[in-house]
């Protein structure tokens, strides 16, 4: 399977936390992106970030990219309750999304 | 913009029927995406349009599913006969690509949640 991997699976945290989650991809990519996905819901872009960037920020999130390991990594800081949602990384070459299968994030007020 | 619209957002049917699944992407966007979204297999592309031409439809599970696009503000993805393991929920997603700007994000409409009984 090309499908990417998030991991962990499941994560919950305290409010104000800082919640990491990472990606691991097997093919050779143009960019990548992650998307978040409220339950019931369809998903919704967050950030992307190219094959040639090493970092990139976006409020209170931070993502990191290393080509040679084939991973990214998504750190949202000062986690909030309304973050609770599914995250989903997707890498692509050409028009082709790949997604991950994604980390359930849980937020605890 | 009202963004990518989906319809019907529930359907339930019986085994054996044929379903529709409509889309409809957002003006302007040339691509255009129908996934299958299960815990088992995640989310799973079907078919890619772009400019209304399909694309790649490697990911079409058999011959019971079919995608049309006659225009740039309409899709349908049909199965029939529908099977119970066709349960699932449909996401439609569109997005801006060409080979020269290809660092789009895709938008994706709300799904539809397809149960066959």
């Amino acid at each position: 399977s090309q499908q990417g991997e998030e991991d962990p699976q499941a994560l919950s945290i305290q409010e104000g936390e800082n919640a990491t989650m990472n990606c691991s991809y097997k093919t050779s990519i143009n960019n990548l992106q992650w998307y978040r996905q409220n339950s019931g819901r369809g998903l919704v872009h967050l950030i992307l970030i190219r094959s040639n960037e090493r970092e990139k920020h976006s409020g209170r999130l931070r993502v990191t990219l290393d080509t040679s390991k084939k991973s990214s990594s998504l750190l949202i800081t000062a986690s909030r309750a309304a973050d609770t949602a599914s995250y989903f990384c997707a890498t692509s070459l050409t028009y082709k999304y790949i997604f991950g299968t994604g980390t359930r994030l849980k937020v605890l007020a | 913009d009202a963004g990518v619209i989906q319809s019907p957002r529930h359907e339930v049917t019986e085994m054996g029927q044929e379903v529709t699944l409509r889309c409809k992407p957002i003006s302007g966007h040339n691509s255009l995406f129908w996934y299958r979204q299960t815990m088992m297999r995640g989310l799973e592309l079907l078919i890619y349009f772009n400019n209304n031409v399909p694309i790649d439809d490697s990911g079409m599970p058999e011959d019971r599913f079919s995608a049309k696009m006659p225009n740039a503000s309409f899709s349908t993805l049909k199965i029939q006969p529908s099977e119970p393991r066709d349960s699932a929920v449909y996401f439609c997603a569109s997005s801006s690509w060409t080979v020269l700007s290809s660092y789009n994000e895709q938008f994706f409409g709300p799904g539809t949640r397809l149960t066959v009984l």
